[in-house]
């Protein structure tokens, strides 16, 4: 059973461009967490999924940033034109039953934004 | 407002040592605690997990202790080795709801000396 899977593990983007994070979850897990990393700091929420609907998506920003996680297919957070402040790393958690079971964490995806 | 908060940054021990890391946490309608351990370049990975109607849990070489009475939850590792060396995470959700969320504080360093 492989773990949380995400890819890509480094992402180099330039300003204005578009970024798009992928995570597949465990293999029986219905439910994603996006958490966004800065140096020297903790696991910041930004958004929570089930199967094709969103739960919480209250650490979000309101423009530019999106996420998904369709029927068919890996969870994608997807960063339009991103700027510096986007730089960090972005980590994928998935569960079985919801928040109050283990979460398991992928690798994570380094944004850089240049 | 509330937080979830560590009381130092850092801790160093003796490799062969016993190590305790604490934190606080404000929120007393926290039902649900995780230690997550963070090594370079990598995903937080699950240690150990409490619920409020416990006190005390035990796993391999770690023991998590919760003080509900002073909001208090703390994680010790005994015979600390070189490999336990990382930054360690603890986290809470509060009973609000079956979709609440993972917060998390912002980490301790653990060093271990050899």
């Amino acid at each position: 059973n492989a773990g949380v899977m995400q890819n890509p593990r480094h992402l180099v983007r330039r300003r204005g461009q578009e970024a798009r994070l992928r995570c597949s979850p465990m293999k029986g897990h219905s439910h994603v967490y996006w958490y966004r990393q800065l140096p020297e700091e903790g696991l910041k929420f930004m958004v929570y999924l089930q199967k094709e609907n969103i739960i919480d998506e209250s650490g979000m920003p309101k423009e530019r940033f999106s996420a998904e996680f369709p029927k068919e297919g890996p969870s994608i957070l997807r960063i339009q034109q991103v700027v510096r402040g986007d730089s960090a790393a972005y980590f994928c958690a998935s569960s079985p039953q919801g928040a109050r079971t283990e979460a398991f964490f992928g690798q994570g995806t380094r944004l850089t934004v240049v | 407002g509330e937080s979830v908060g560590l009381h130092l940054p850092t801790l160093s021990v003796q490799e062969g040592d016993n190590s305790i890391i604490n934190c606080a946490y404000s929120n007393s309608a926290s039902d649900y605690f995780i230690w997550y351990k963070q090594e370079s370049g990598k995903g937080p990975q699950f240690i150990i997990d409490i619920r409020s109607n416990m006190d005390k849990r035990q796993g391999q070489r770690v023991t998590v202790l919760l003080n509900k009475t002073v909001k208090h939850l703390s994680l010790q590792i005994a015979a600390t080795q070189p490999g336990d060396s990382a930054v360690y995470f603890c986290a809470e959700i509060p009973h609000t709801g079956a979709n609440s969320k993972l917060t998390f504080g912002k980490g301790i360093t653990l060093s271990v000396r050899p």
